[in-house]
């Protein structure tokens, strides 16, 4: 199946800097990635759909500022957590959807563990 | 928009007996149904689907129905295995698939 690659996998920050997460689609061209966030033992909240060429869309609650989304490929798009605090420690997932194949399957990048100390 | 519940939160099996979770989702217009499957610490990974022109799924051990009238869709896990041990997501997704919307996830443990 199709790859999404997601780096890094864990990153440990001070709070207040800033942390980017990158999100690759290997080998097809995703025009739409998605970001989700999941706390320990729960499900994945979509925070954003990230739509190649043009402004991110953010779901209600999620912070536009704080939470940076940038999709300036058909095979990439970041995440920056900016100015972040403890309670940002999360784990983060990228998702692609490869729509030239027959079904419309979501692949997801391998997360990336985010702690803020 | 479209609203997607999940049951049971937890679920504890004997291994080889089966597992069944079930899902309902509100909006009518939804019409791909994903199953994944996520181990600790690792990404979700899909293991089944179906779509709402289909009434049944099966893949060996694993199986997906859906009821359109009623909306709602469940995972059957036959024989199970400790290796099925896992957090296990239904997803609905409207037409173009545009997004999906997650169940909040079944904890399956399969004891040996």
């Amino acid at each position: 199946g199709a790859v999404v690659s997601q780096h890094p996998s864990r990153v440990i920050c001070k709070s207040g800097t800033s942390v980017k997460i990158e999100c690759r689609s290997l080998d097809f061209q995703a025009t739409t990635m998605f970001w989700y966030r999941q706390f320990p033992k729960q499900s994945l909240m979509l925070m954003a759909t990230s739509n190649e060429g043009s402004k991110a869309t953010y779901e209600q609650g999620v912070e536009k500022d704080k939470f940076l989304i940038n999709h300036a490929s058909l095979t990439l798009s970041t995440l920056t957590v900016t100015s972040a605090h403890p309670e940002d420690s999360s784990f983060y997932i990228c998702s692609a959807n490869n729509y030239g194949t027959a079904n419309t399957e979501a692949f997801f990048g391998q997360g990336t563990r985010l702690t803020v100390v | 928009g479209e609203n997607v519940e999940q049951h049971p939160s937890t679920l504890s099996v004997q291994e080889g007996d089966s597992a069944v979770i079930k899902c309902t989702y509100s909006d009518s217009a939804s019409n791909y149904f994903p199953w994944y499957k996520q181990e600790l610490g690792k990404r979700p990974q899909l293991i089944i689907d179906i779509r709402s022109n289909v009434g049944e799924k099966k893949d060996q051990r694993i199986a997906v129905t859906l009821n359109k009238t009623a909306k709602h869709f469940s995972l059957h896990i036959t024989e199970t295995q400790p290796e099925d041990s896992a957090v296990y997501f239904c997803a609905a997704s409207s037409p173009g698939g545009q997004n999906f919307v997650f169940g909040p996830g079944t904890r399956l443990s399969v004891l040996p």
